[in-house]
């Protein structure tokens, strides 16, 4: 589990700040993948990373961008937060041939 | 992109039962079948997964099966226990594919 980890783990904050989240992992993944998870929603896929500087939007990106300008680091900003992102964020990546998904702890935002 | 339900929603069985848990998927490319278990307040986690070329695999008390033909596959847990409750997520992909589409997931209650 050291292999990915996310900061902050916990963020209260108001709303239209611009908010930060990183994602660090220590074994030279090329895929990651920021997702939110809300209840009855299961997790949707908010942007993904293809490598350095390449990156894709998932099914709800509105409102978020990304970055990645090491292998190691994925952020996540949401450049002016609102209510609606009050949610559960899992950083991921791929481990394997396939889409196989290994996830950070999570970090839980709350916008006030 | 590809649609994903899983059923049910919701799945209460009492300690020793088996549980069954069906998720169906639209895009006839997809190749690589996985199922992540969450529990309360964590991370989900990659428990058992399947490629497309087998139709069944075991892991002790649990088991994946796939029909391609139809486009579903199910997650099997026998004599389940009540540290198998947790909220469980399919999550098929593939075909060329870099990113994988979670069901809305399945809570499953084991009740002593």
């Amino acid at each position: 589990d050291a292999g990915i980890t996310q900061s902050p783990r916990h963020k209260v904050t108001e709303t239209g700040t611009p908010v930060t989240l990183r994602c660090h992992q220590t074994e030279n993944h090329r895929y990651m993948y920021w997702y939110r998870q809300d209840p009855g929603h299961g997790l949707r896929l908010i942007h993904y990373s293809y490598g350095v500087k390449d990156t894709d939007k998932g099914e709800v990106s509105d409102g978020y961008s990304v970055s990645r300008s090491k292998t190691e680091d994925f952020l996540l900003t949401l450049e002016s937060a609102t209510s609606s992102q009050t949610s559960v964020y899992f950083c991921a990546i791929r481990t394997g041939g396939y889409n196989e998904q290994f996830f950070g702890p999570g970090t839980r935002l709350t916008v006030l | 992109g590809e649609n994903v339900e899983q059923h049910p929603s919701t799945l209460s069985v009492q300690e020793g039962d088996s549980a069954v848990i069906k998720c169906t998927y639209s895009d006839s490319a997809s190749n690589y079948f996985p199922w992540y278990k969450q529990e309360l307040g964590k991370r989900p986690q990659l428990i058992i997964d399947i490629r497309s070329n087998v139709g069944e695999k075991k892991d002790q008390r649990i088991a994946v099966t796939l029909n391609k033909t139809a486009k579903h596959f199910s997650l099997h847990i026998t004599e389940t226990q009540p540290e198998d409750s947790a909220v469980y997520f399919c999550a098929p992909s593939g075909g060329g594919s870099y990113i994988p589409t979670f069901g809305r997931g399945t809570s499953l209650i084991v009740h002593p």
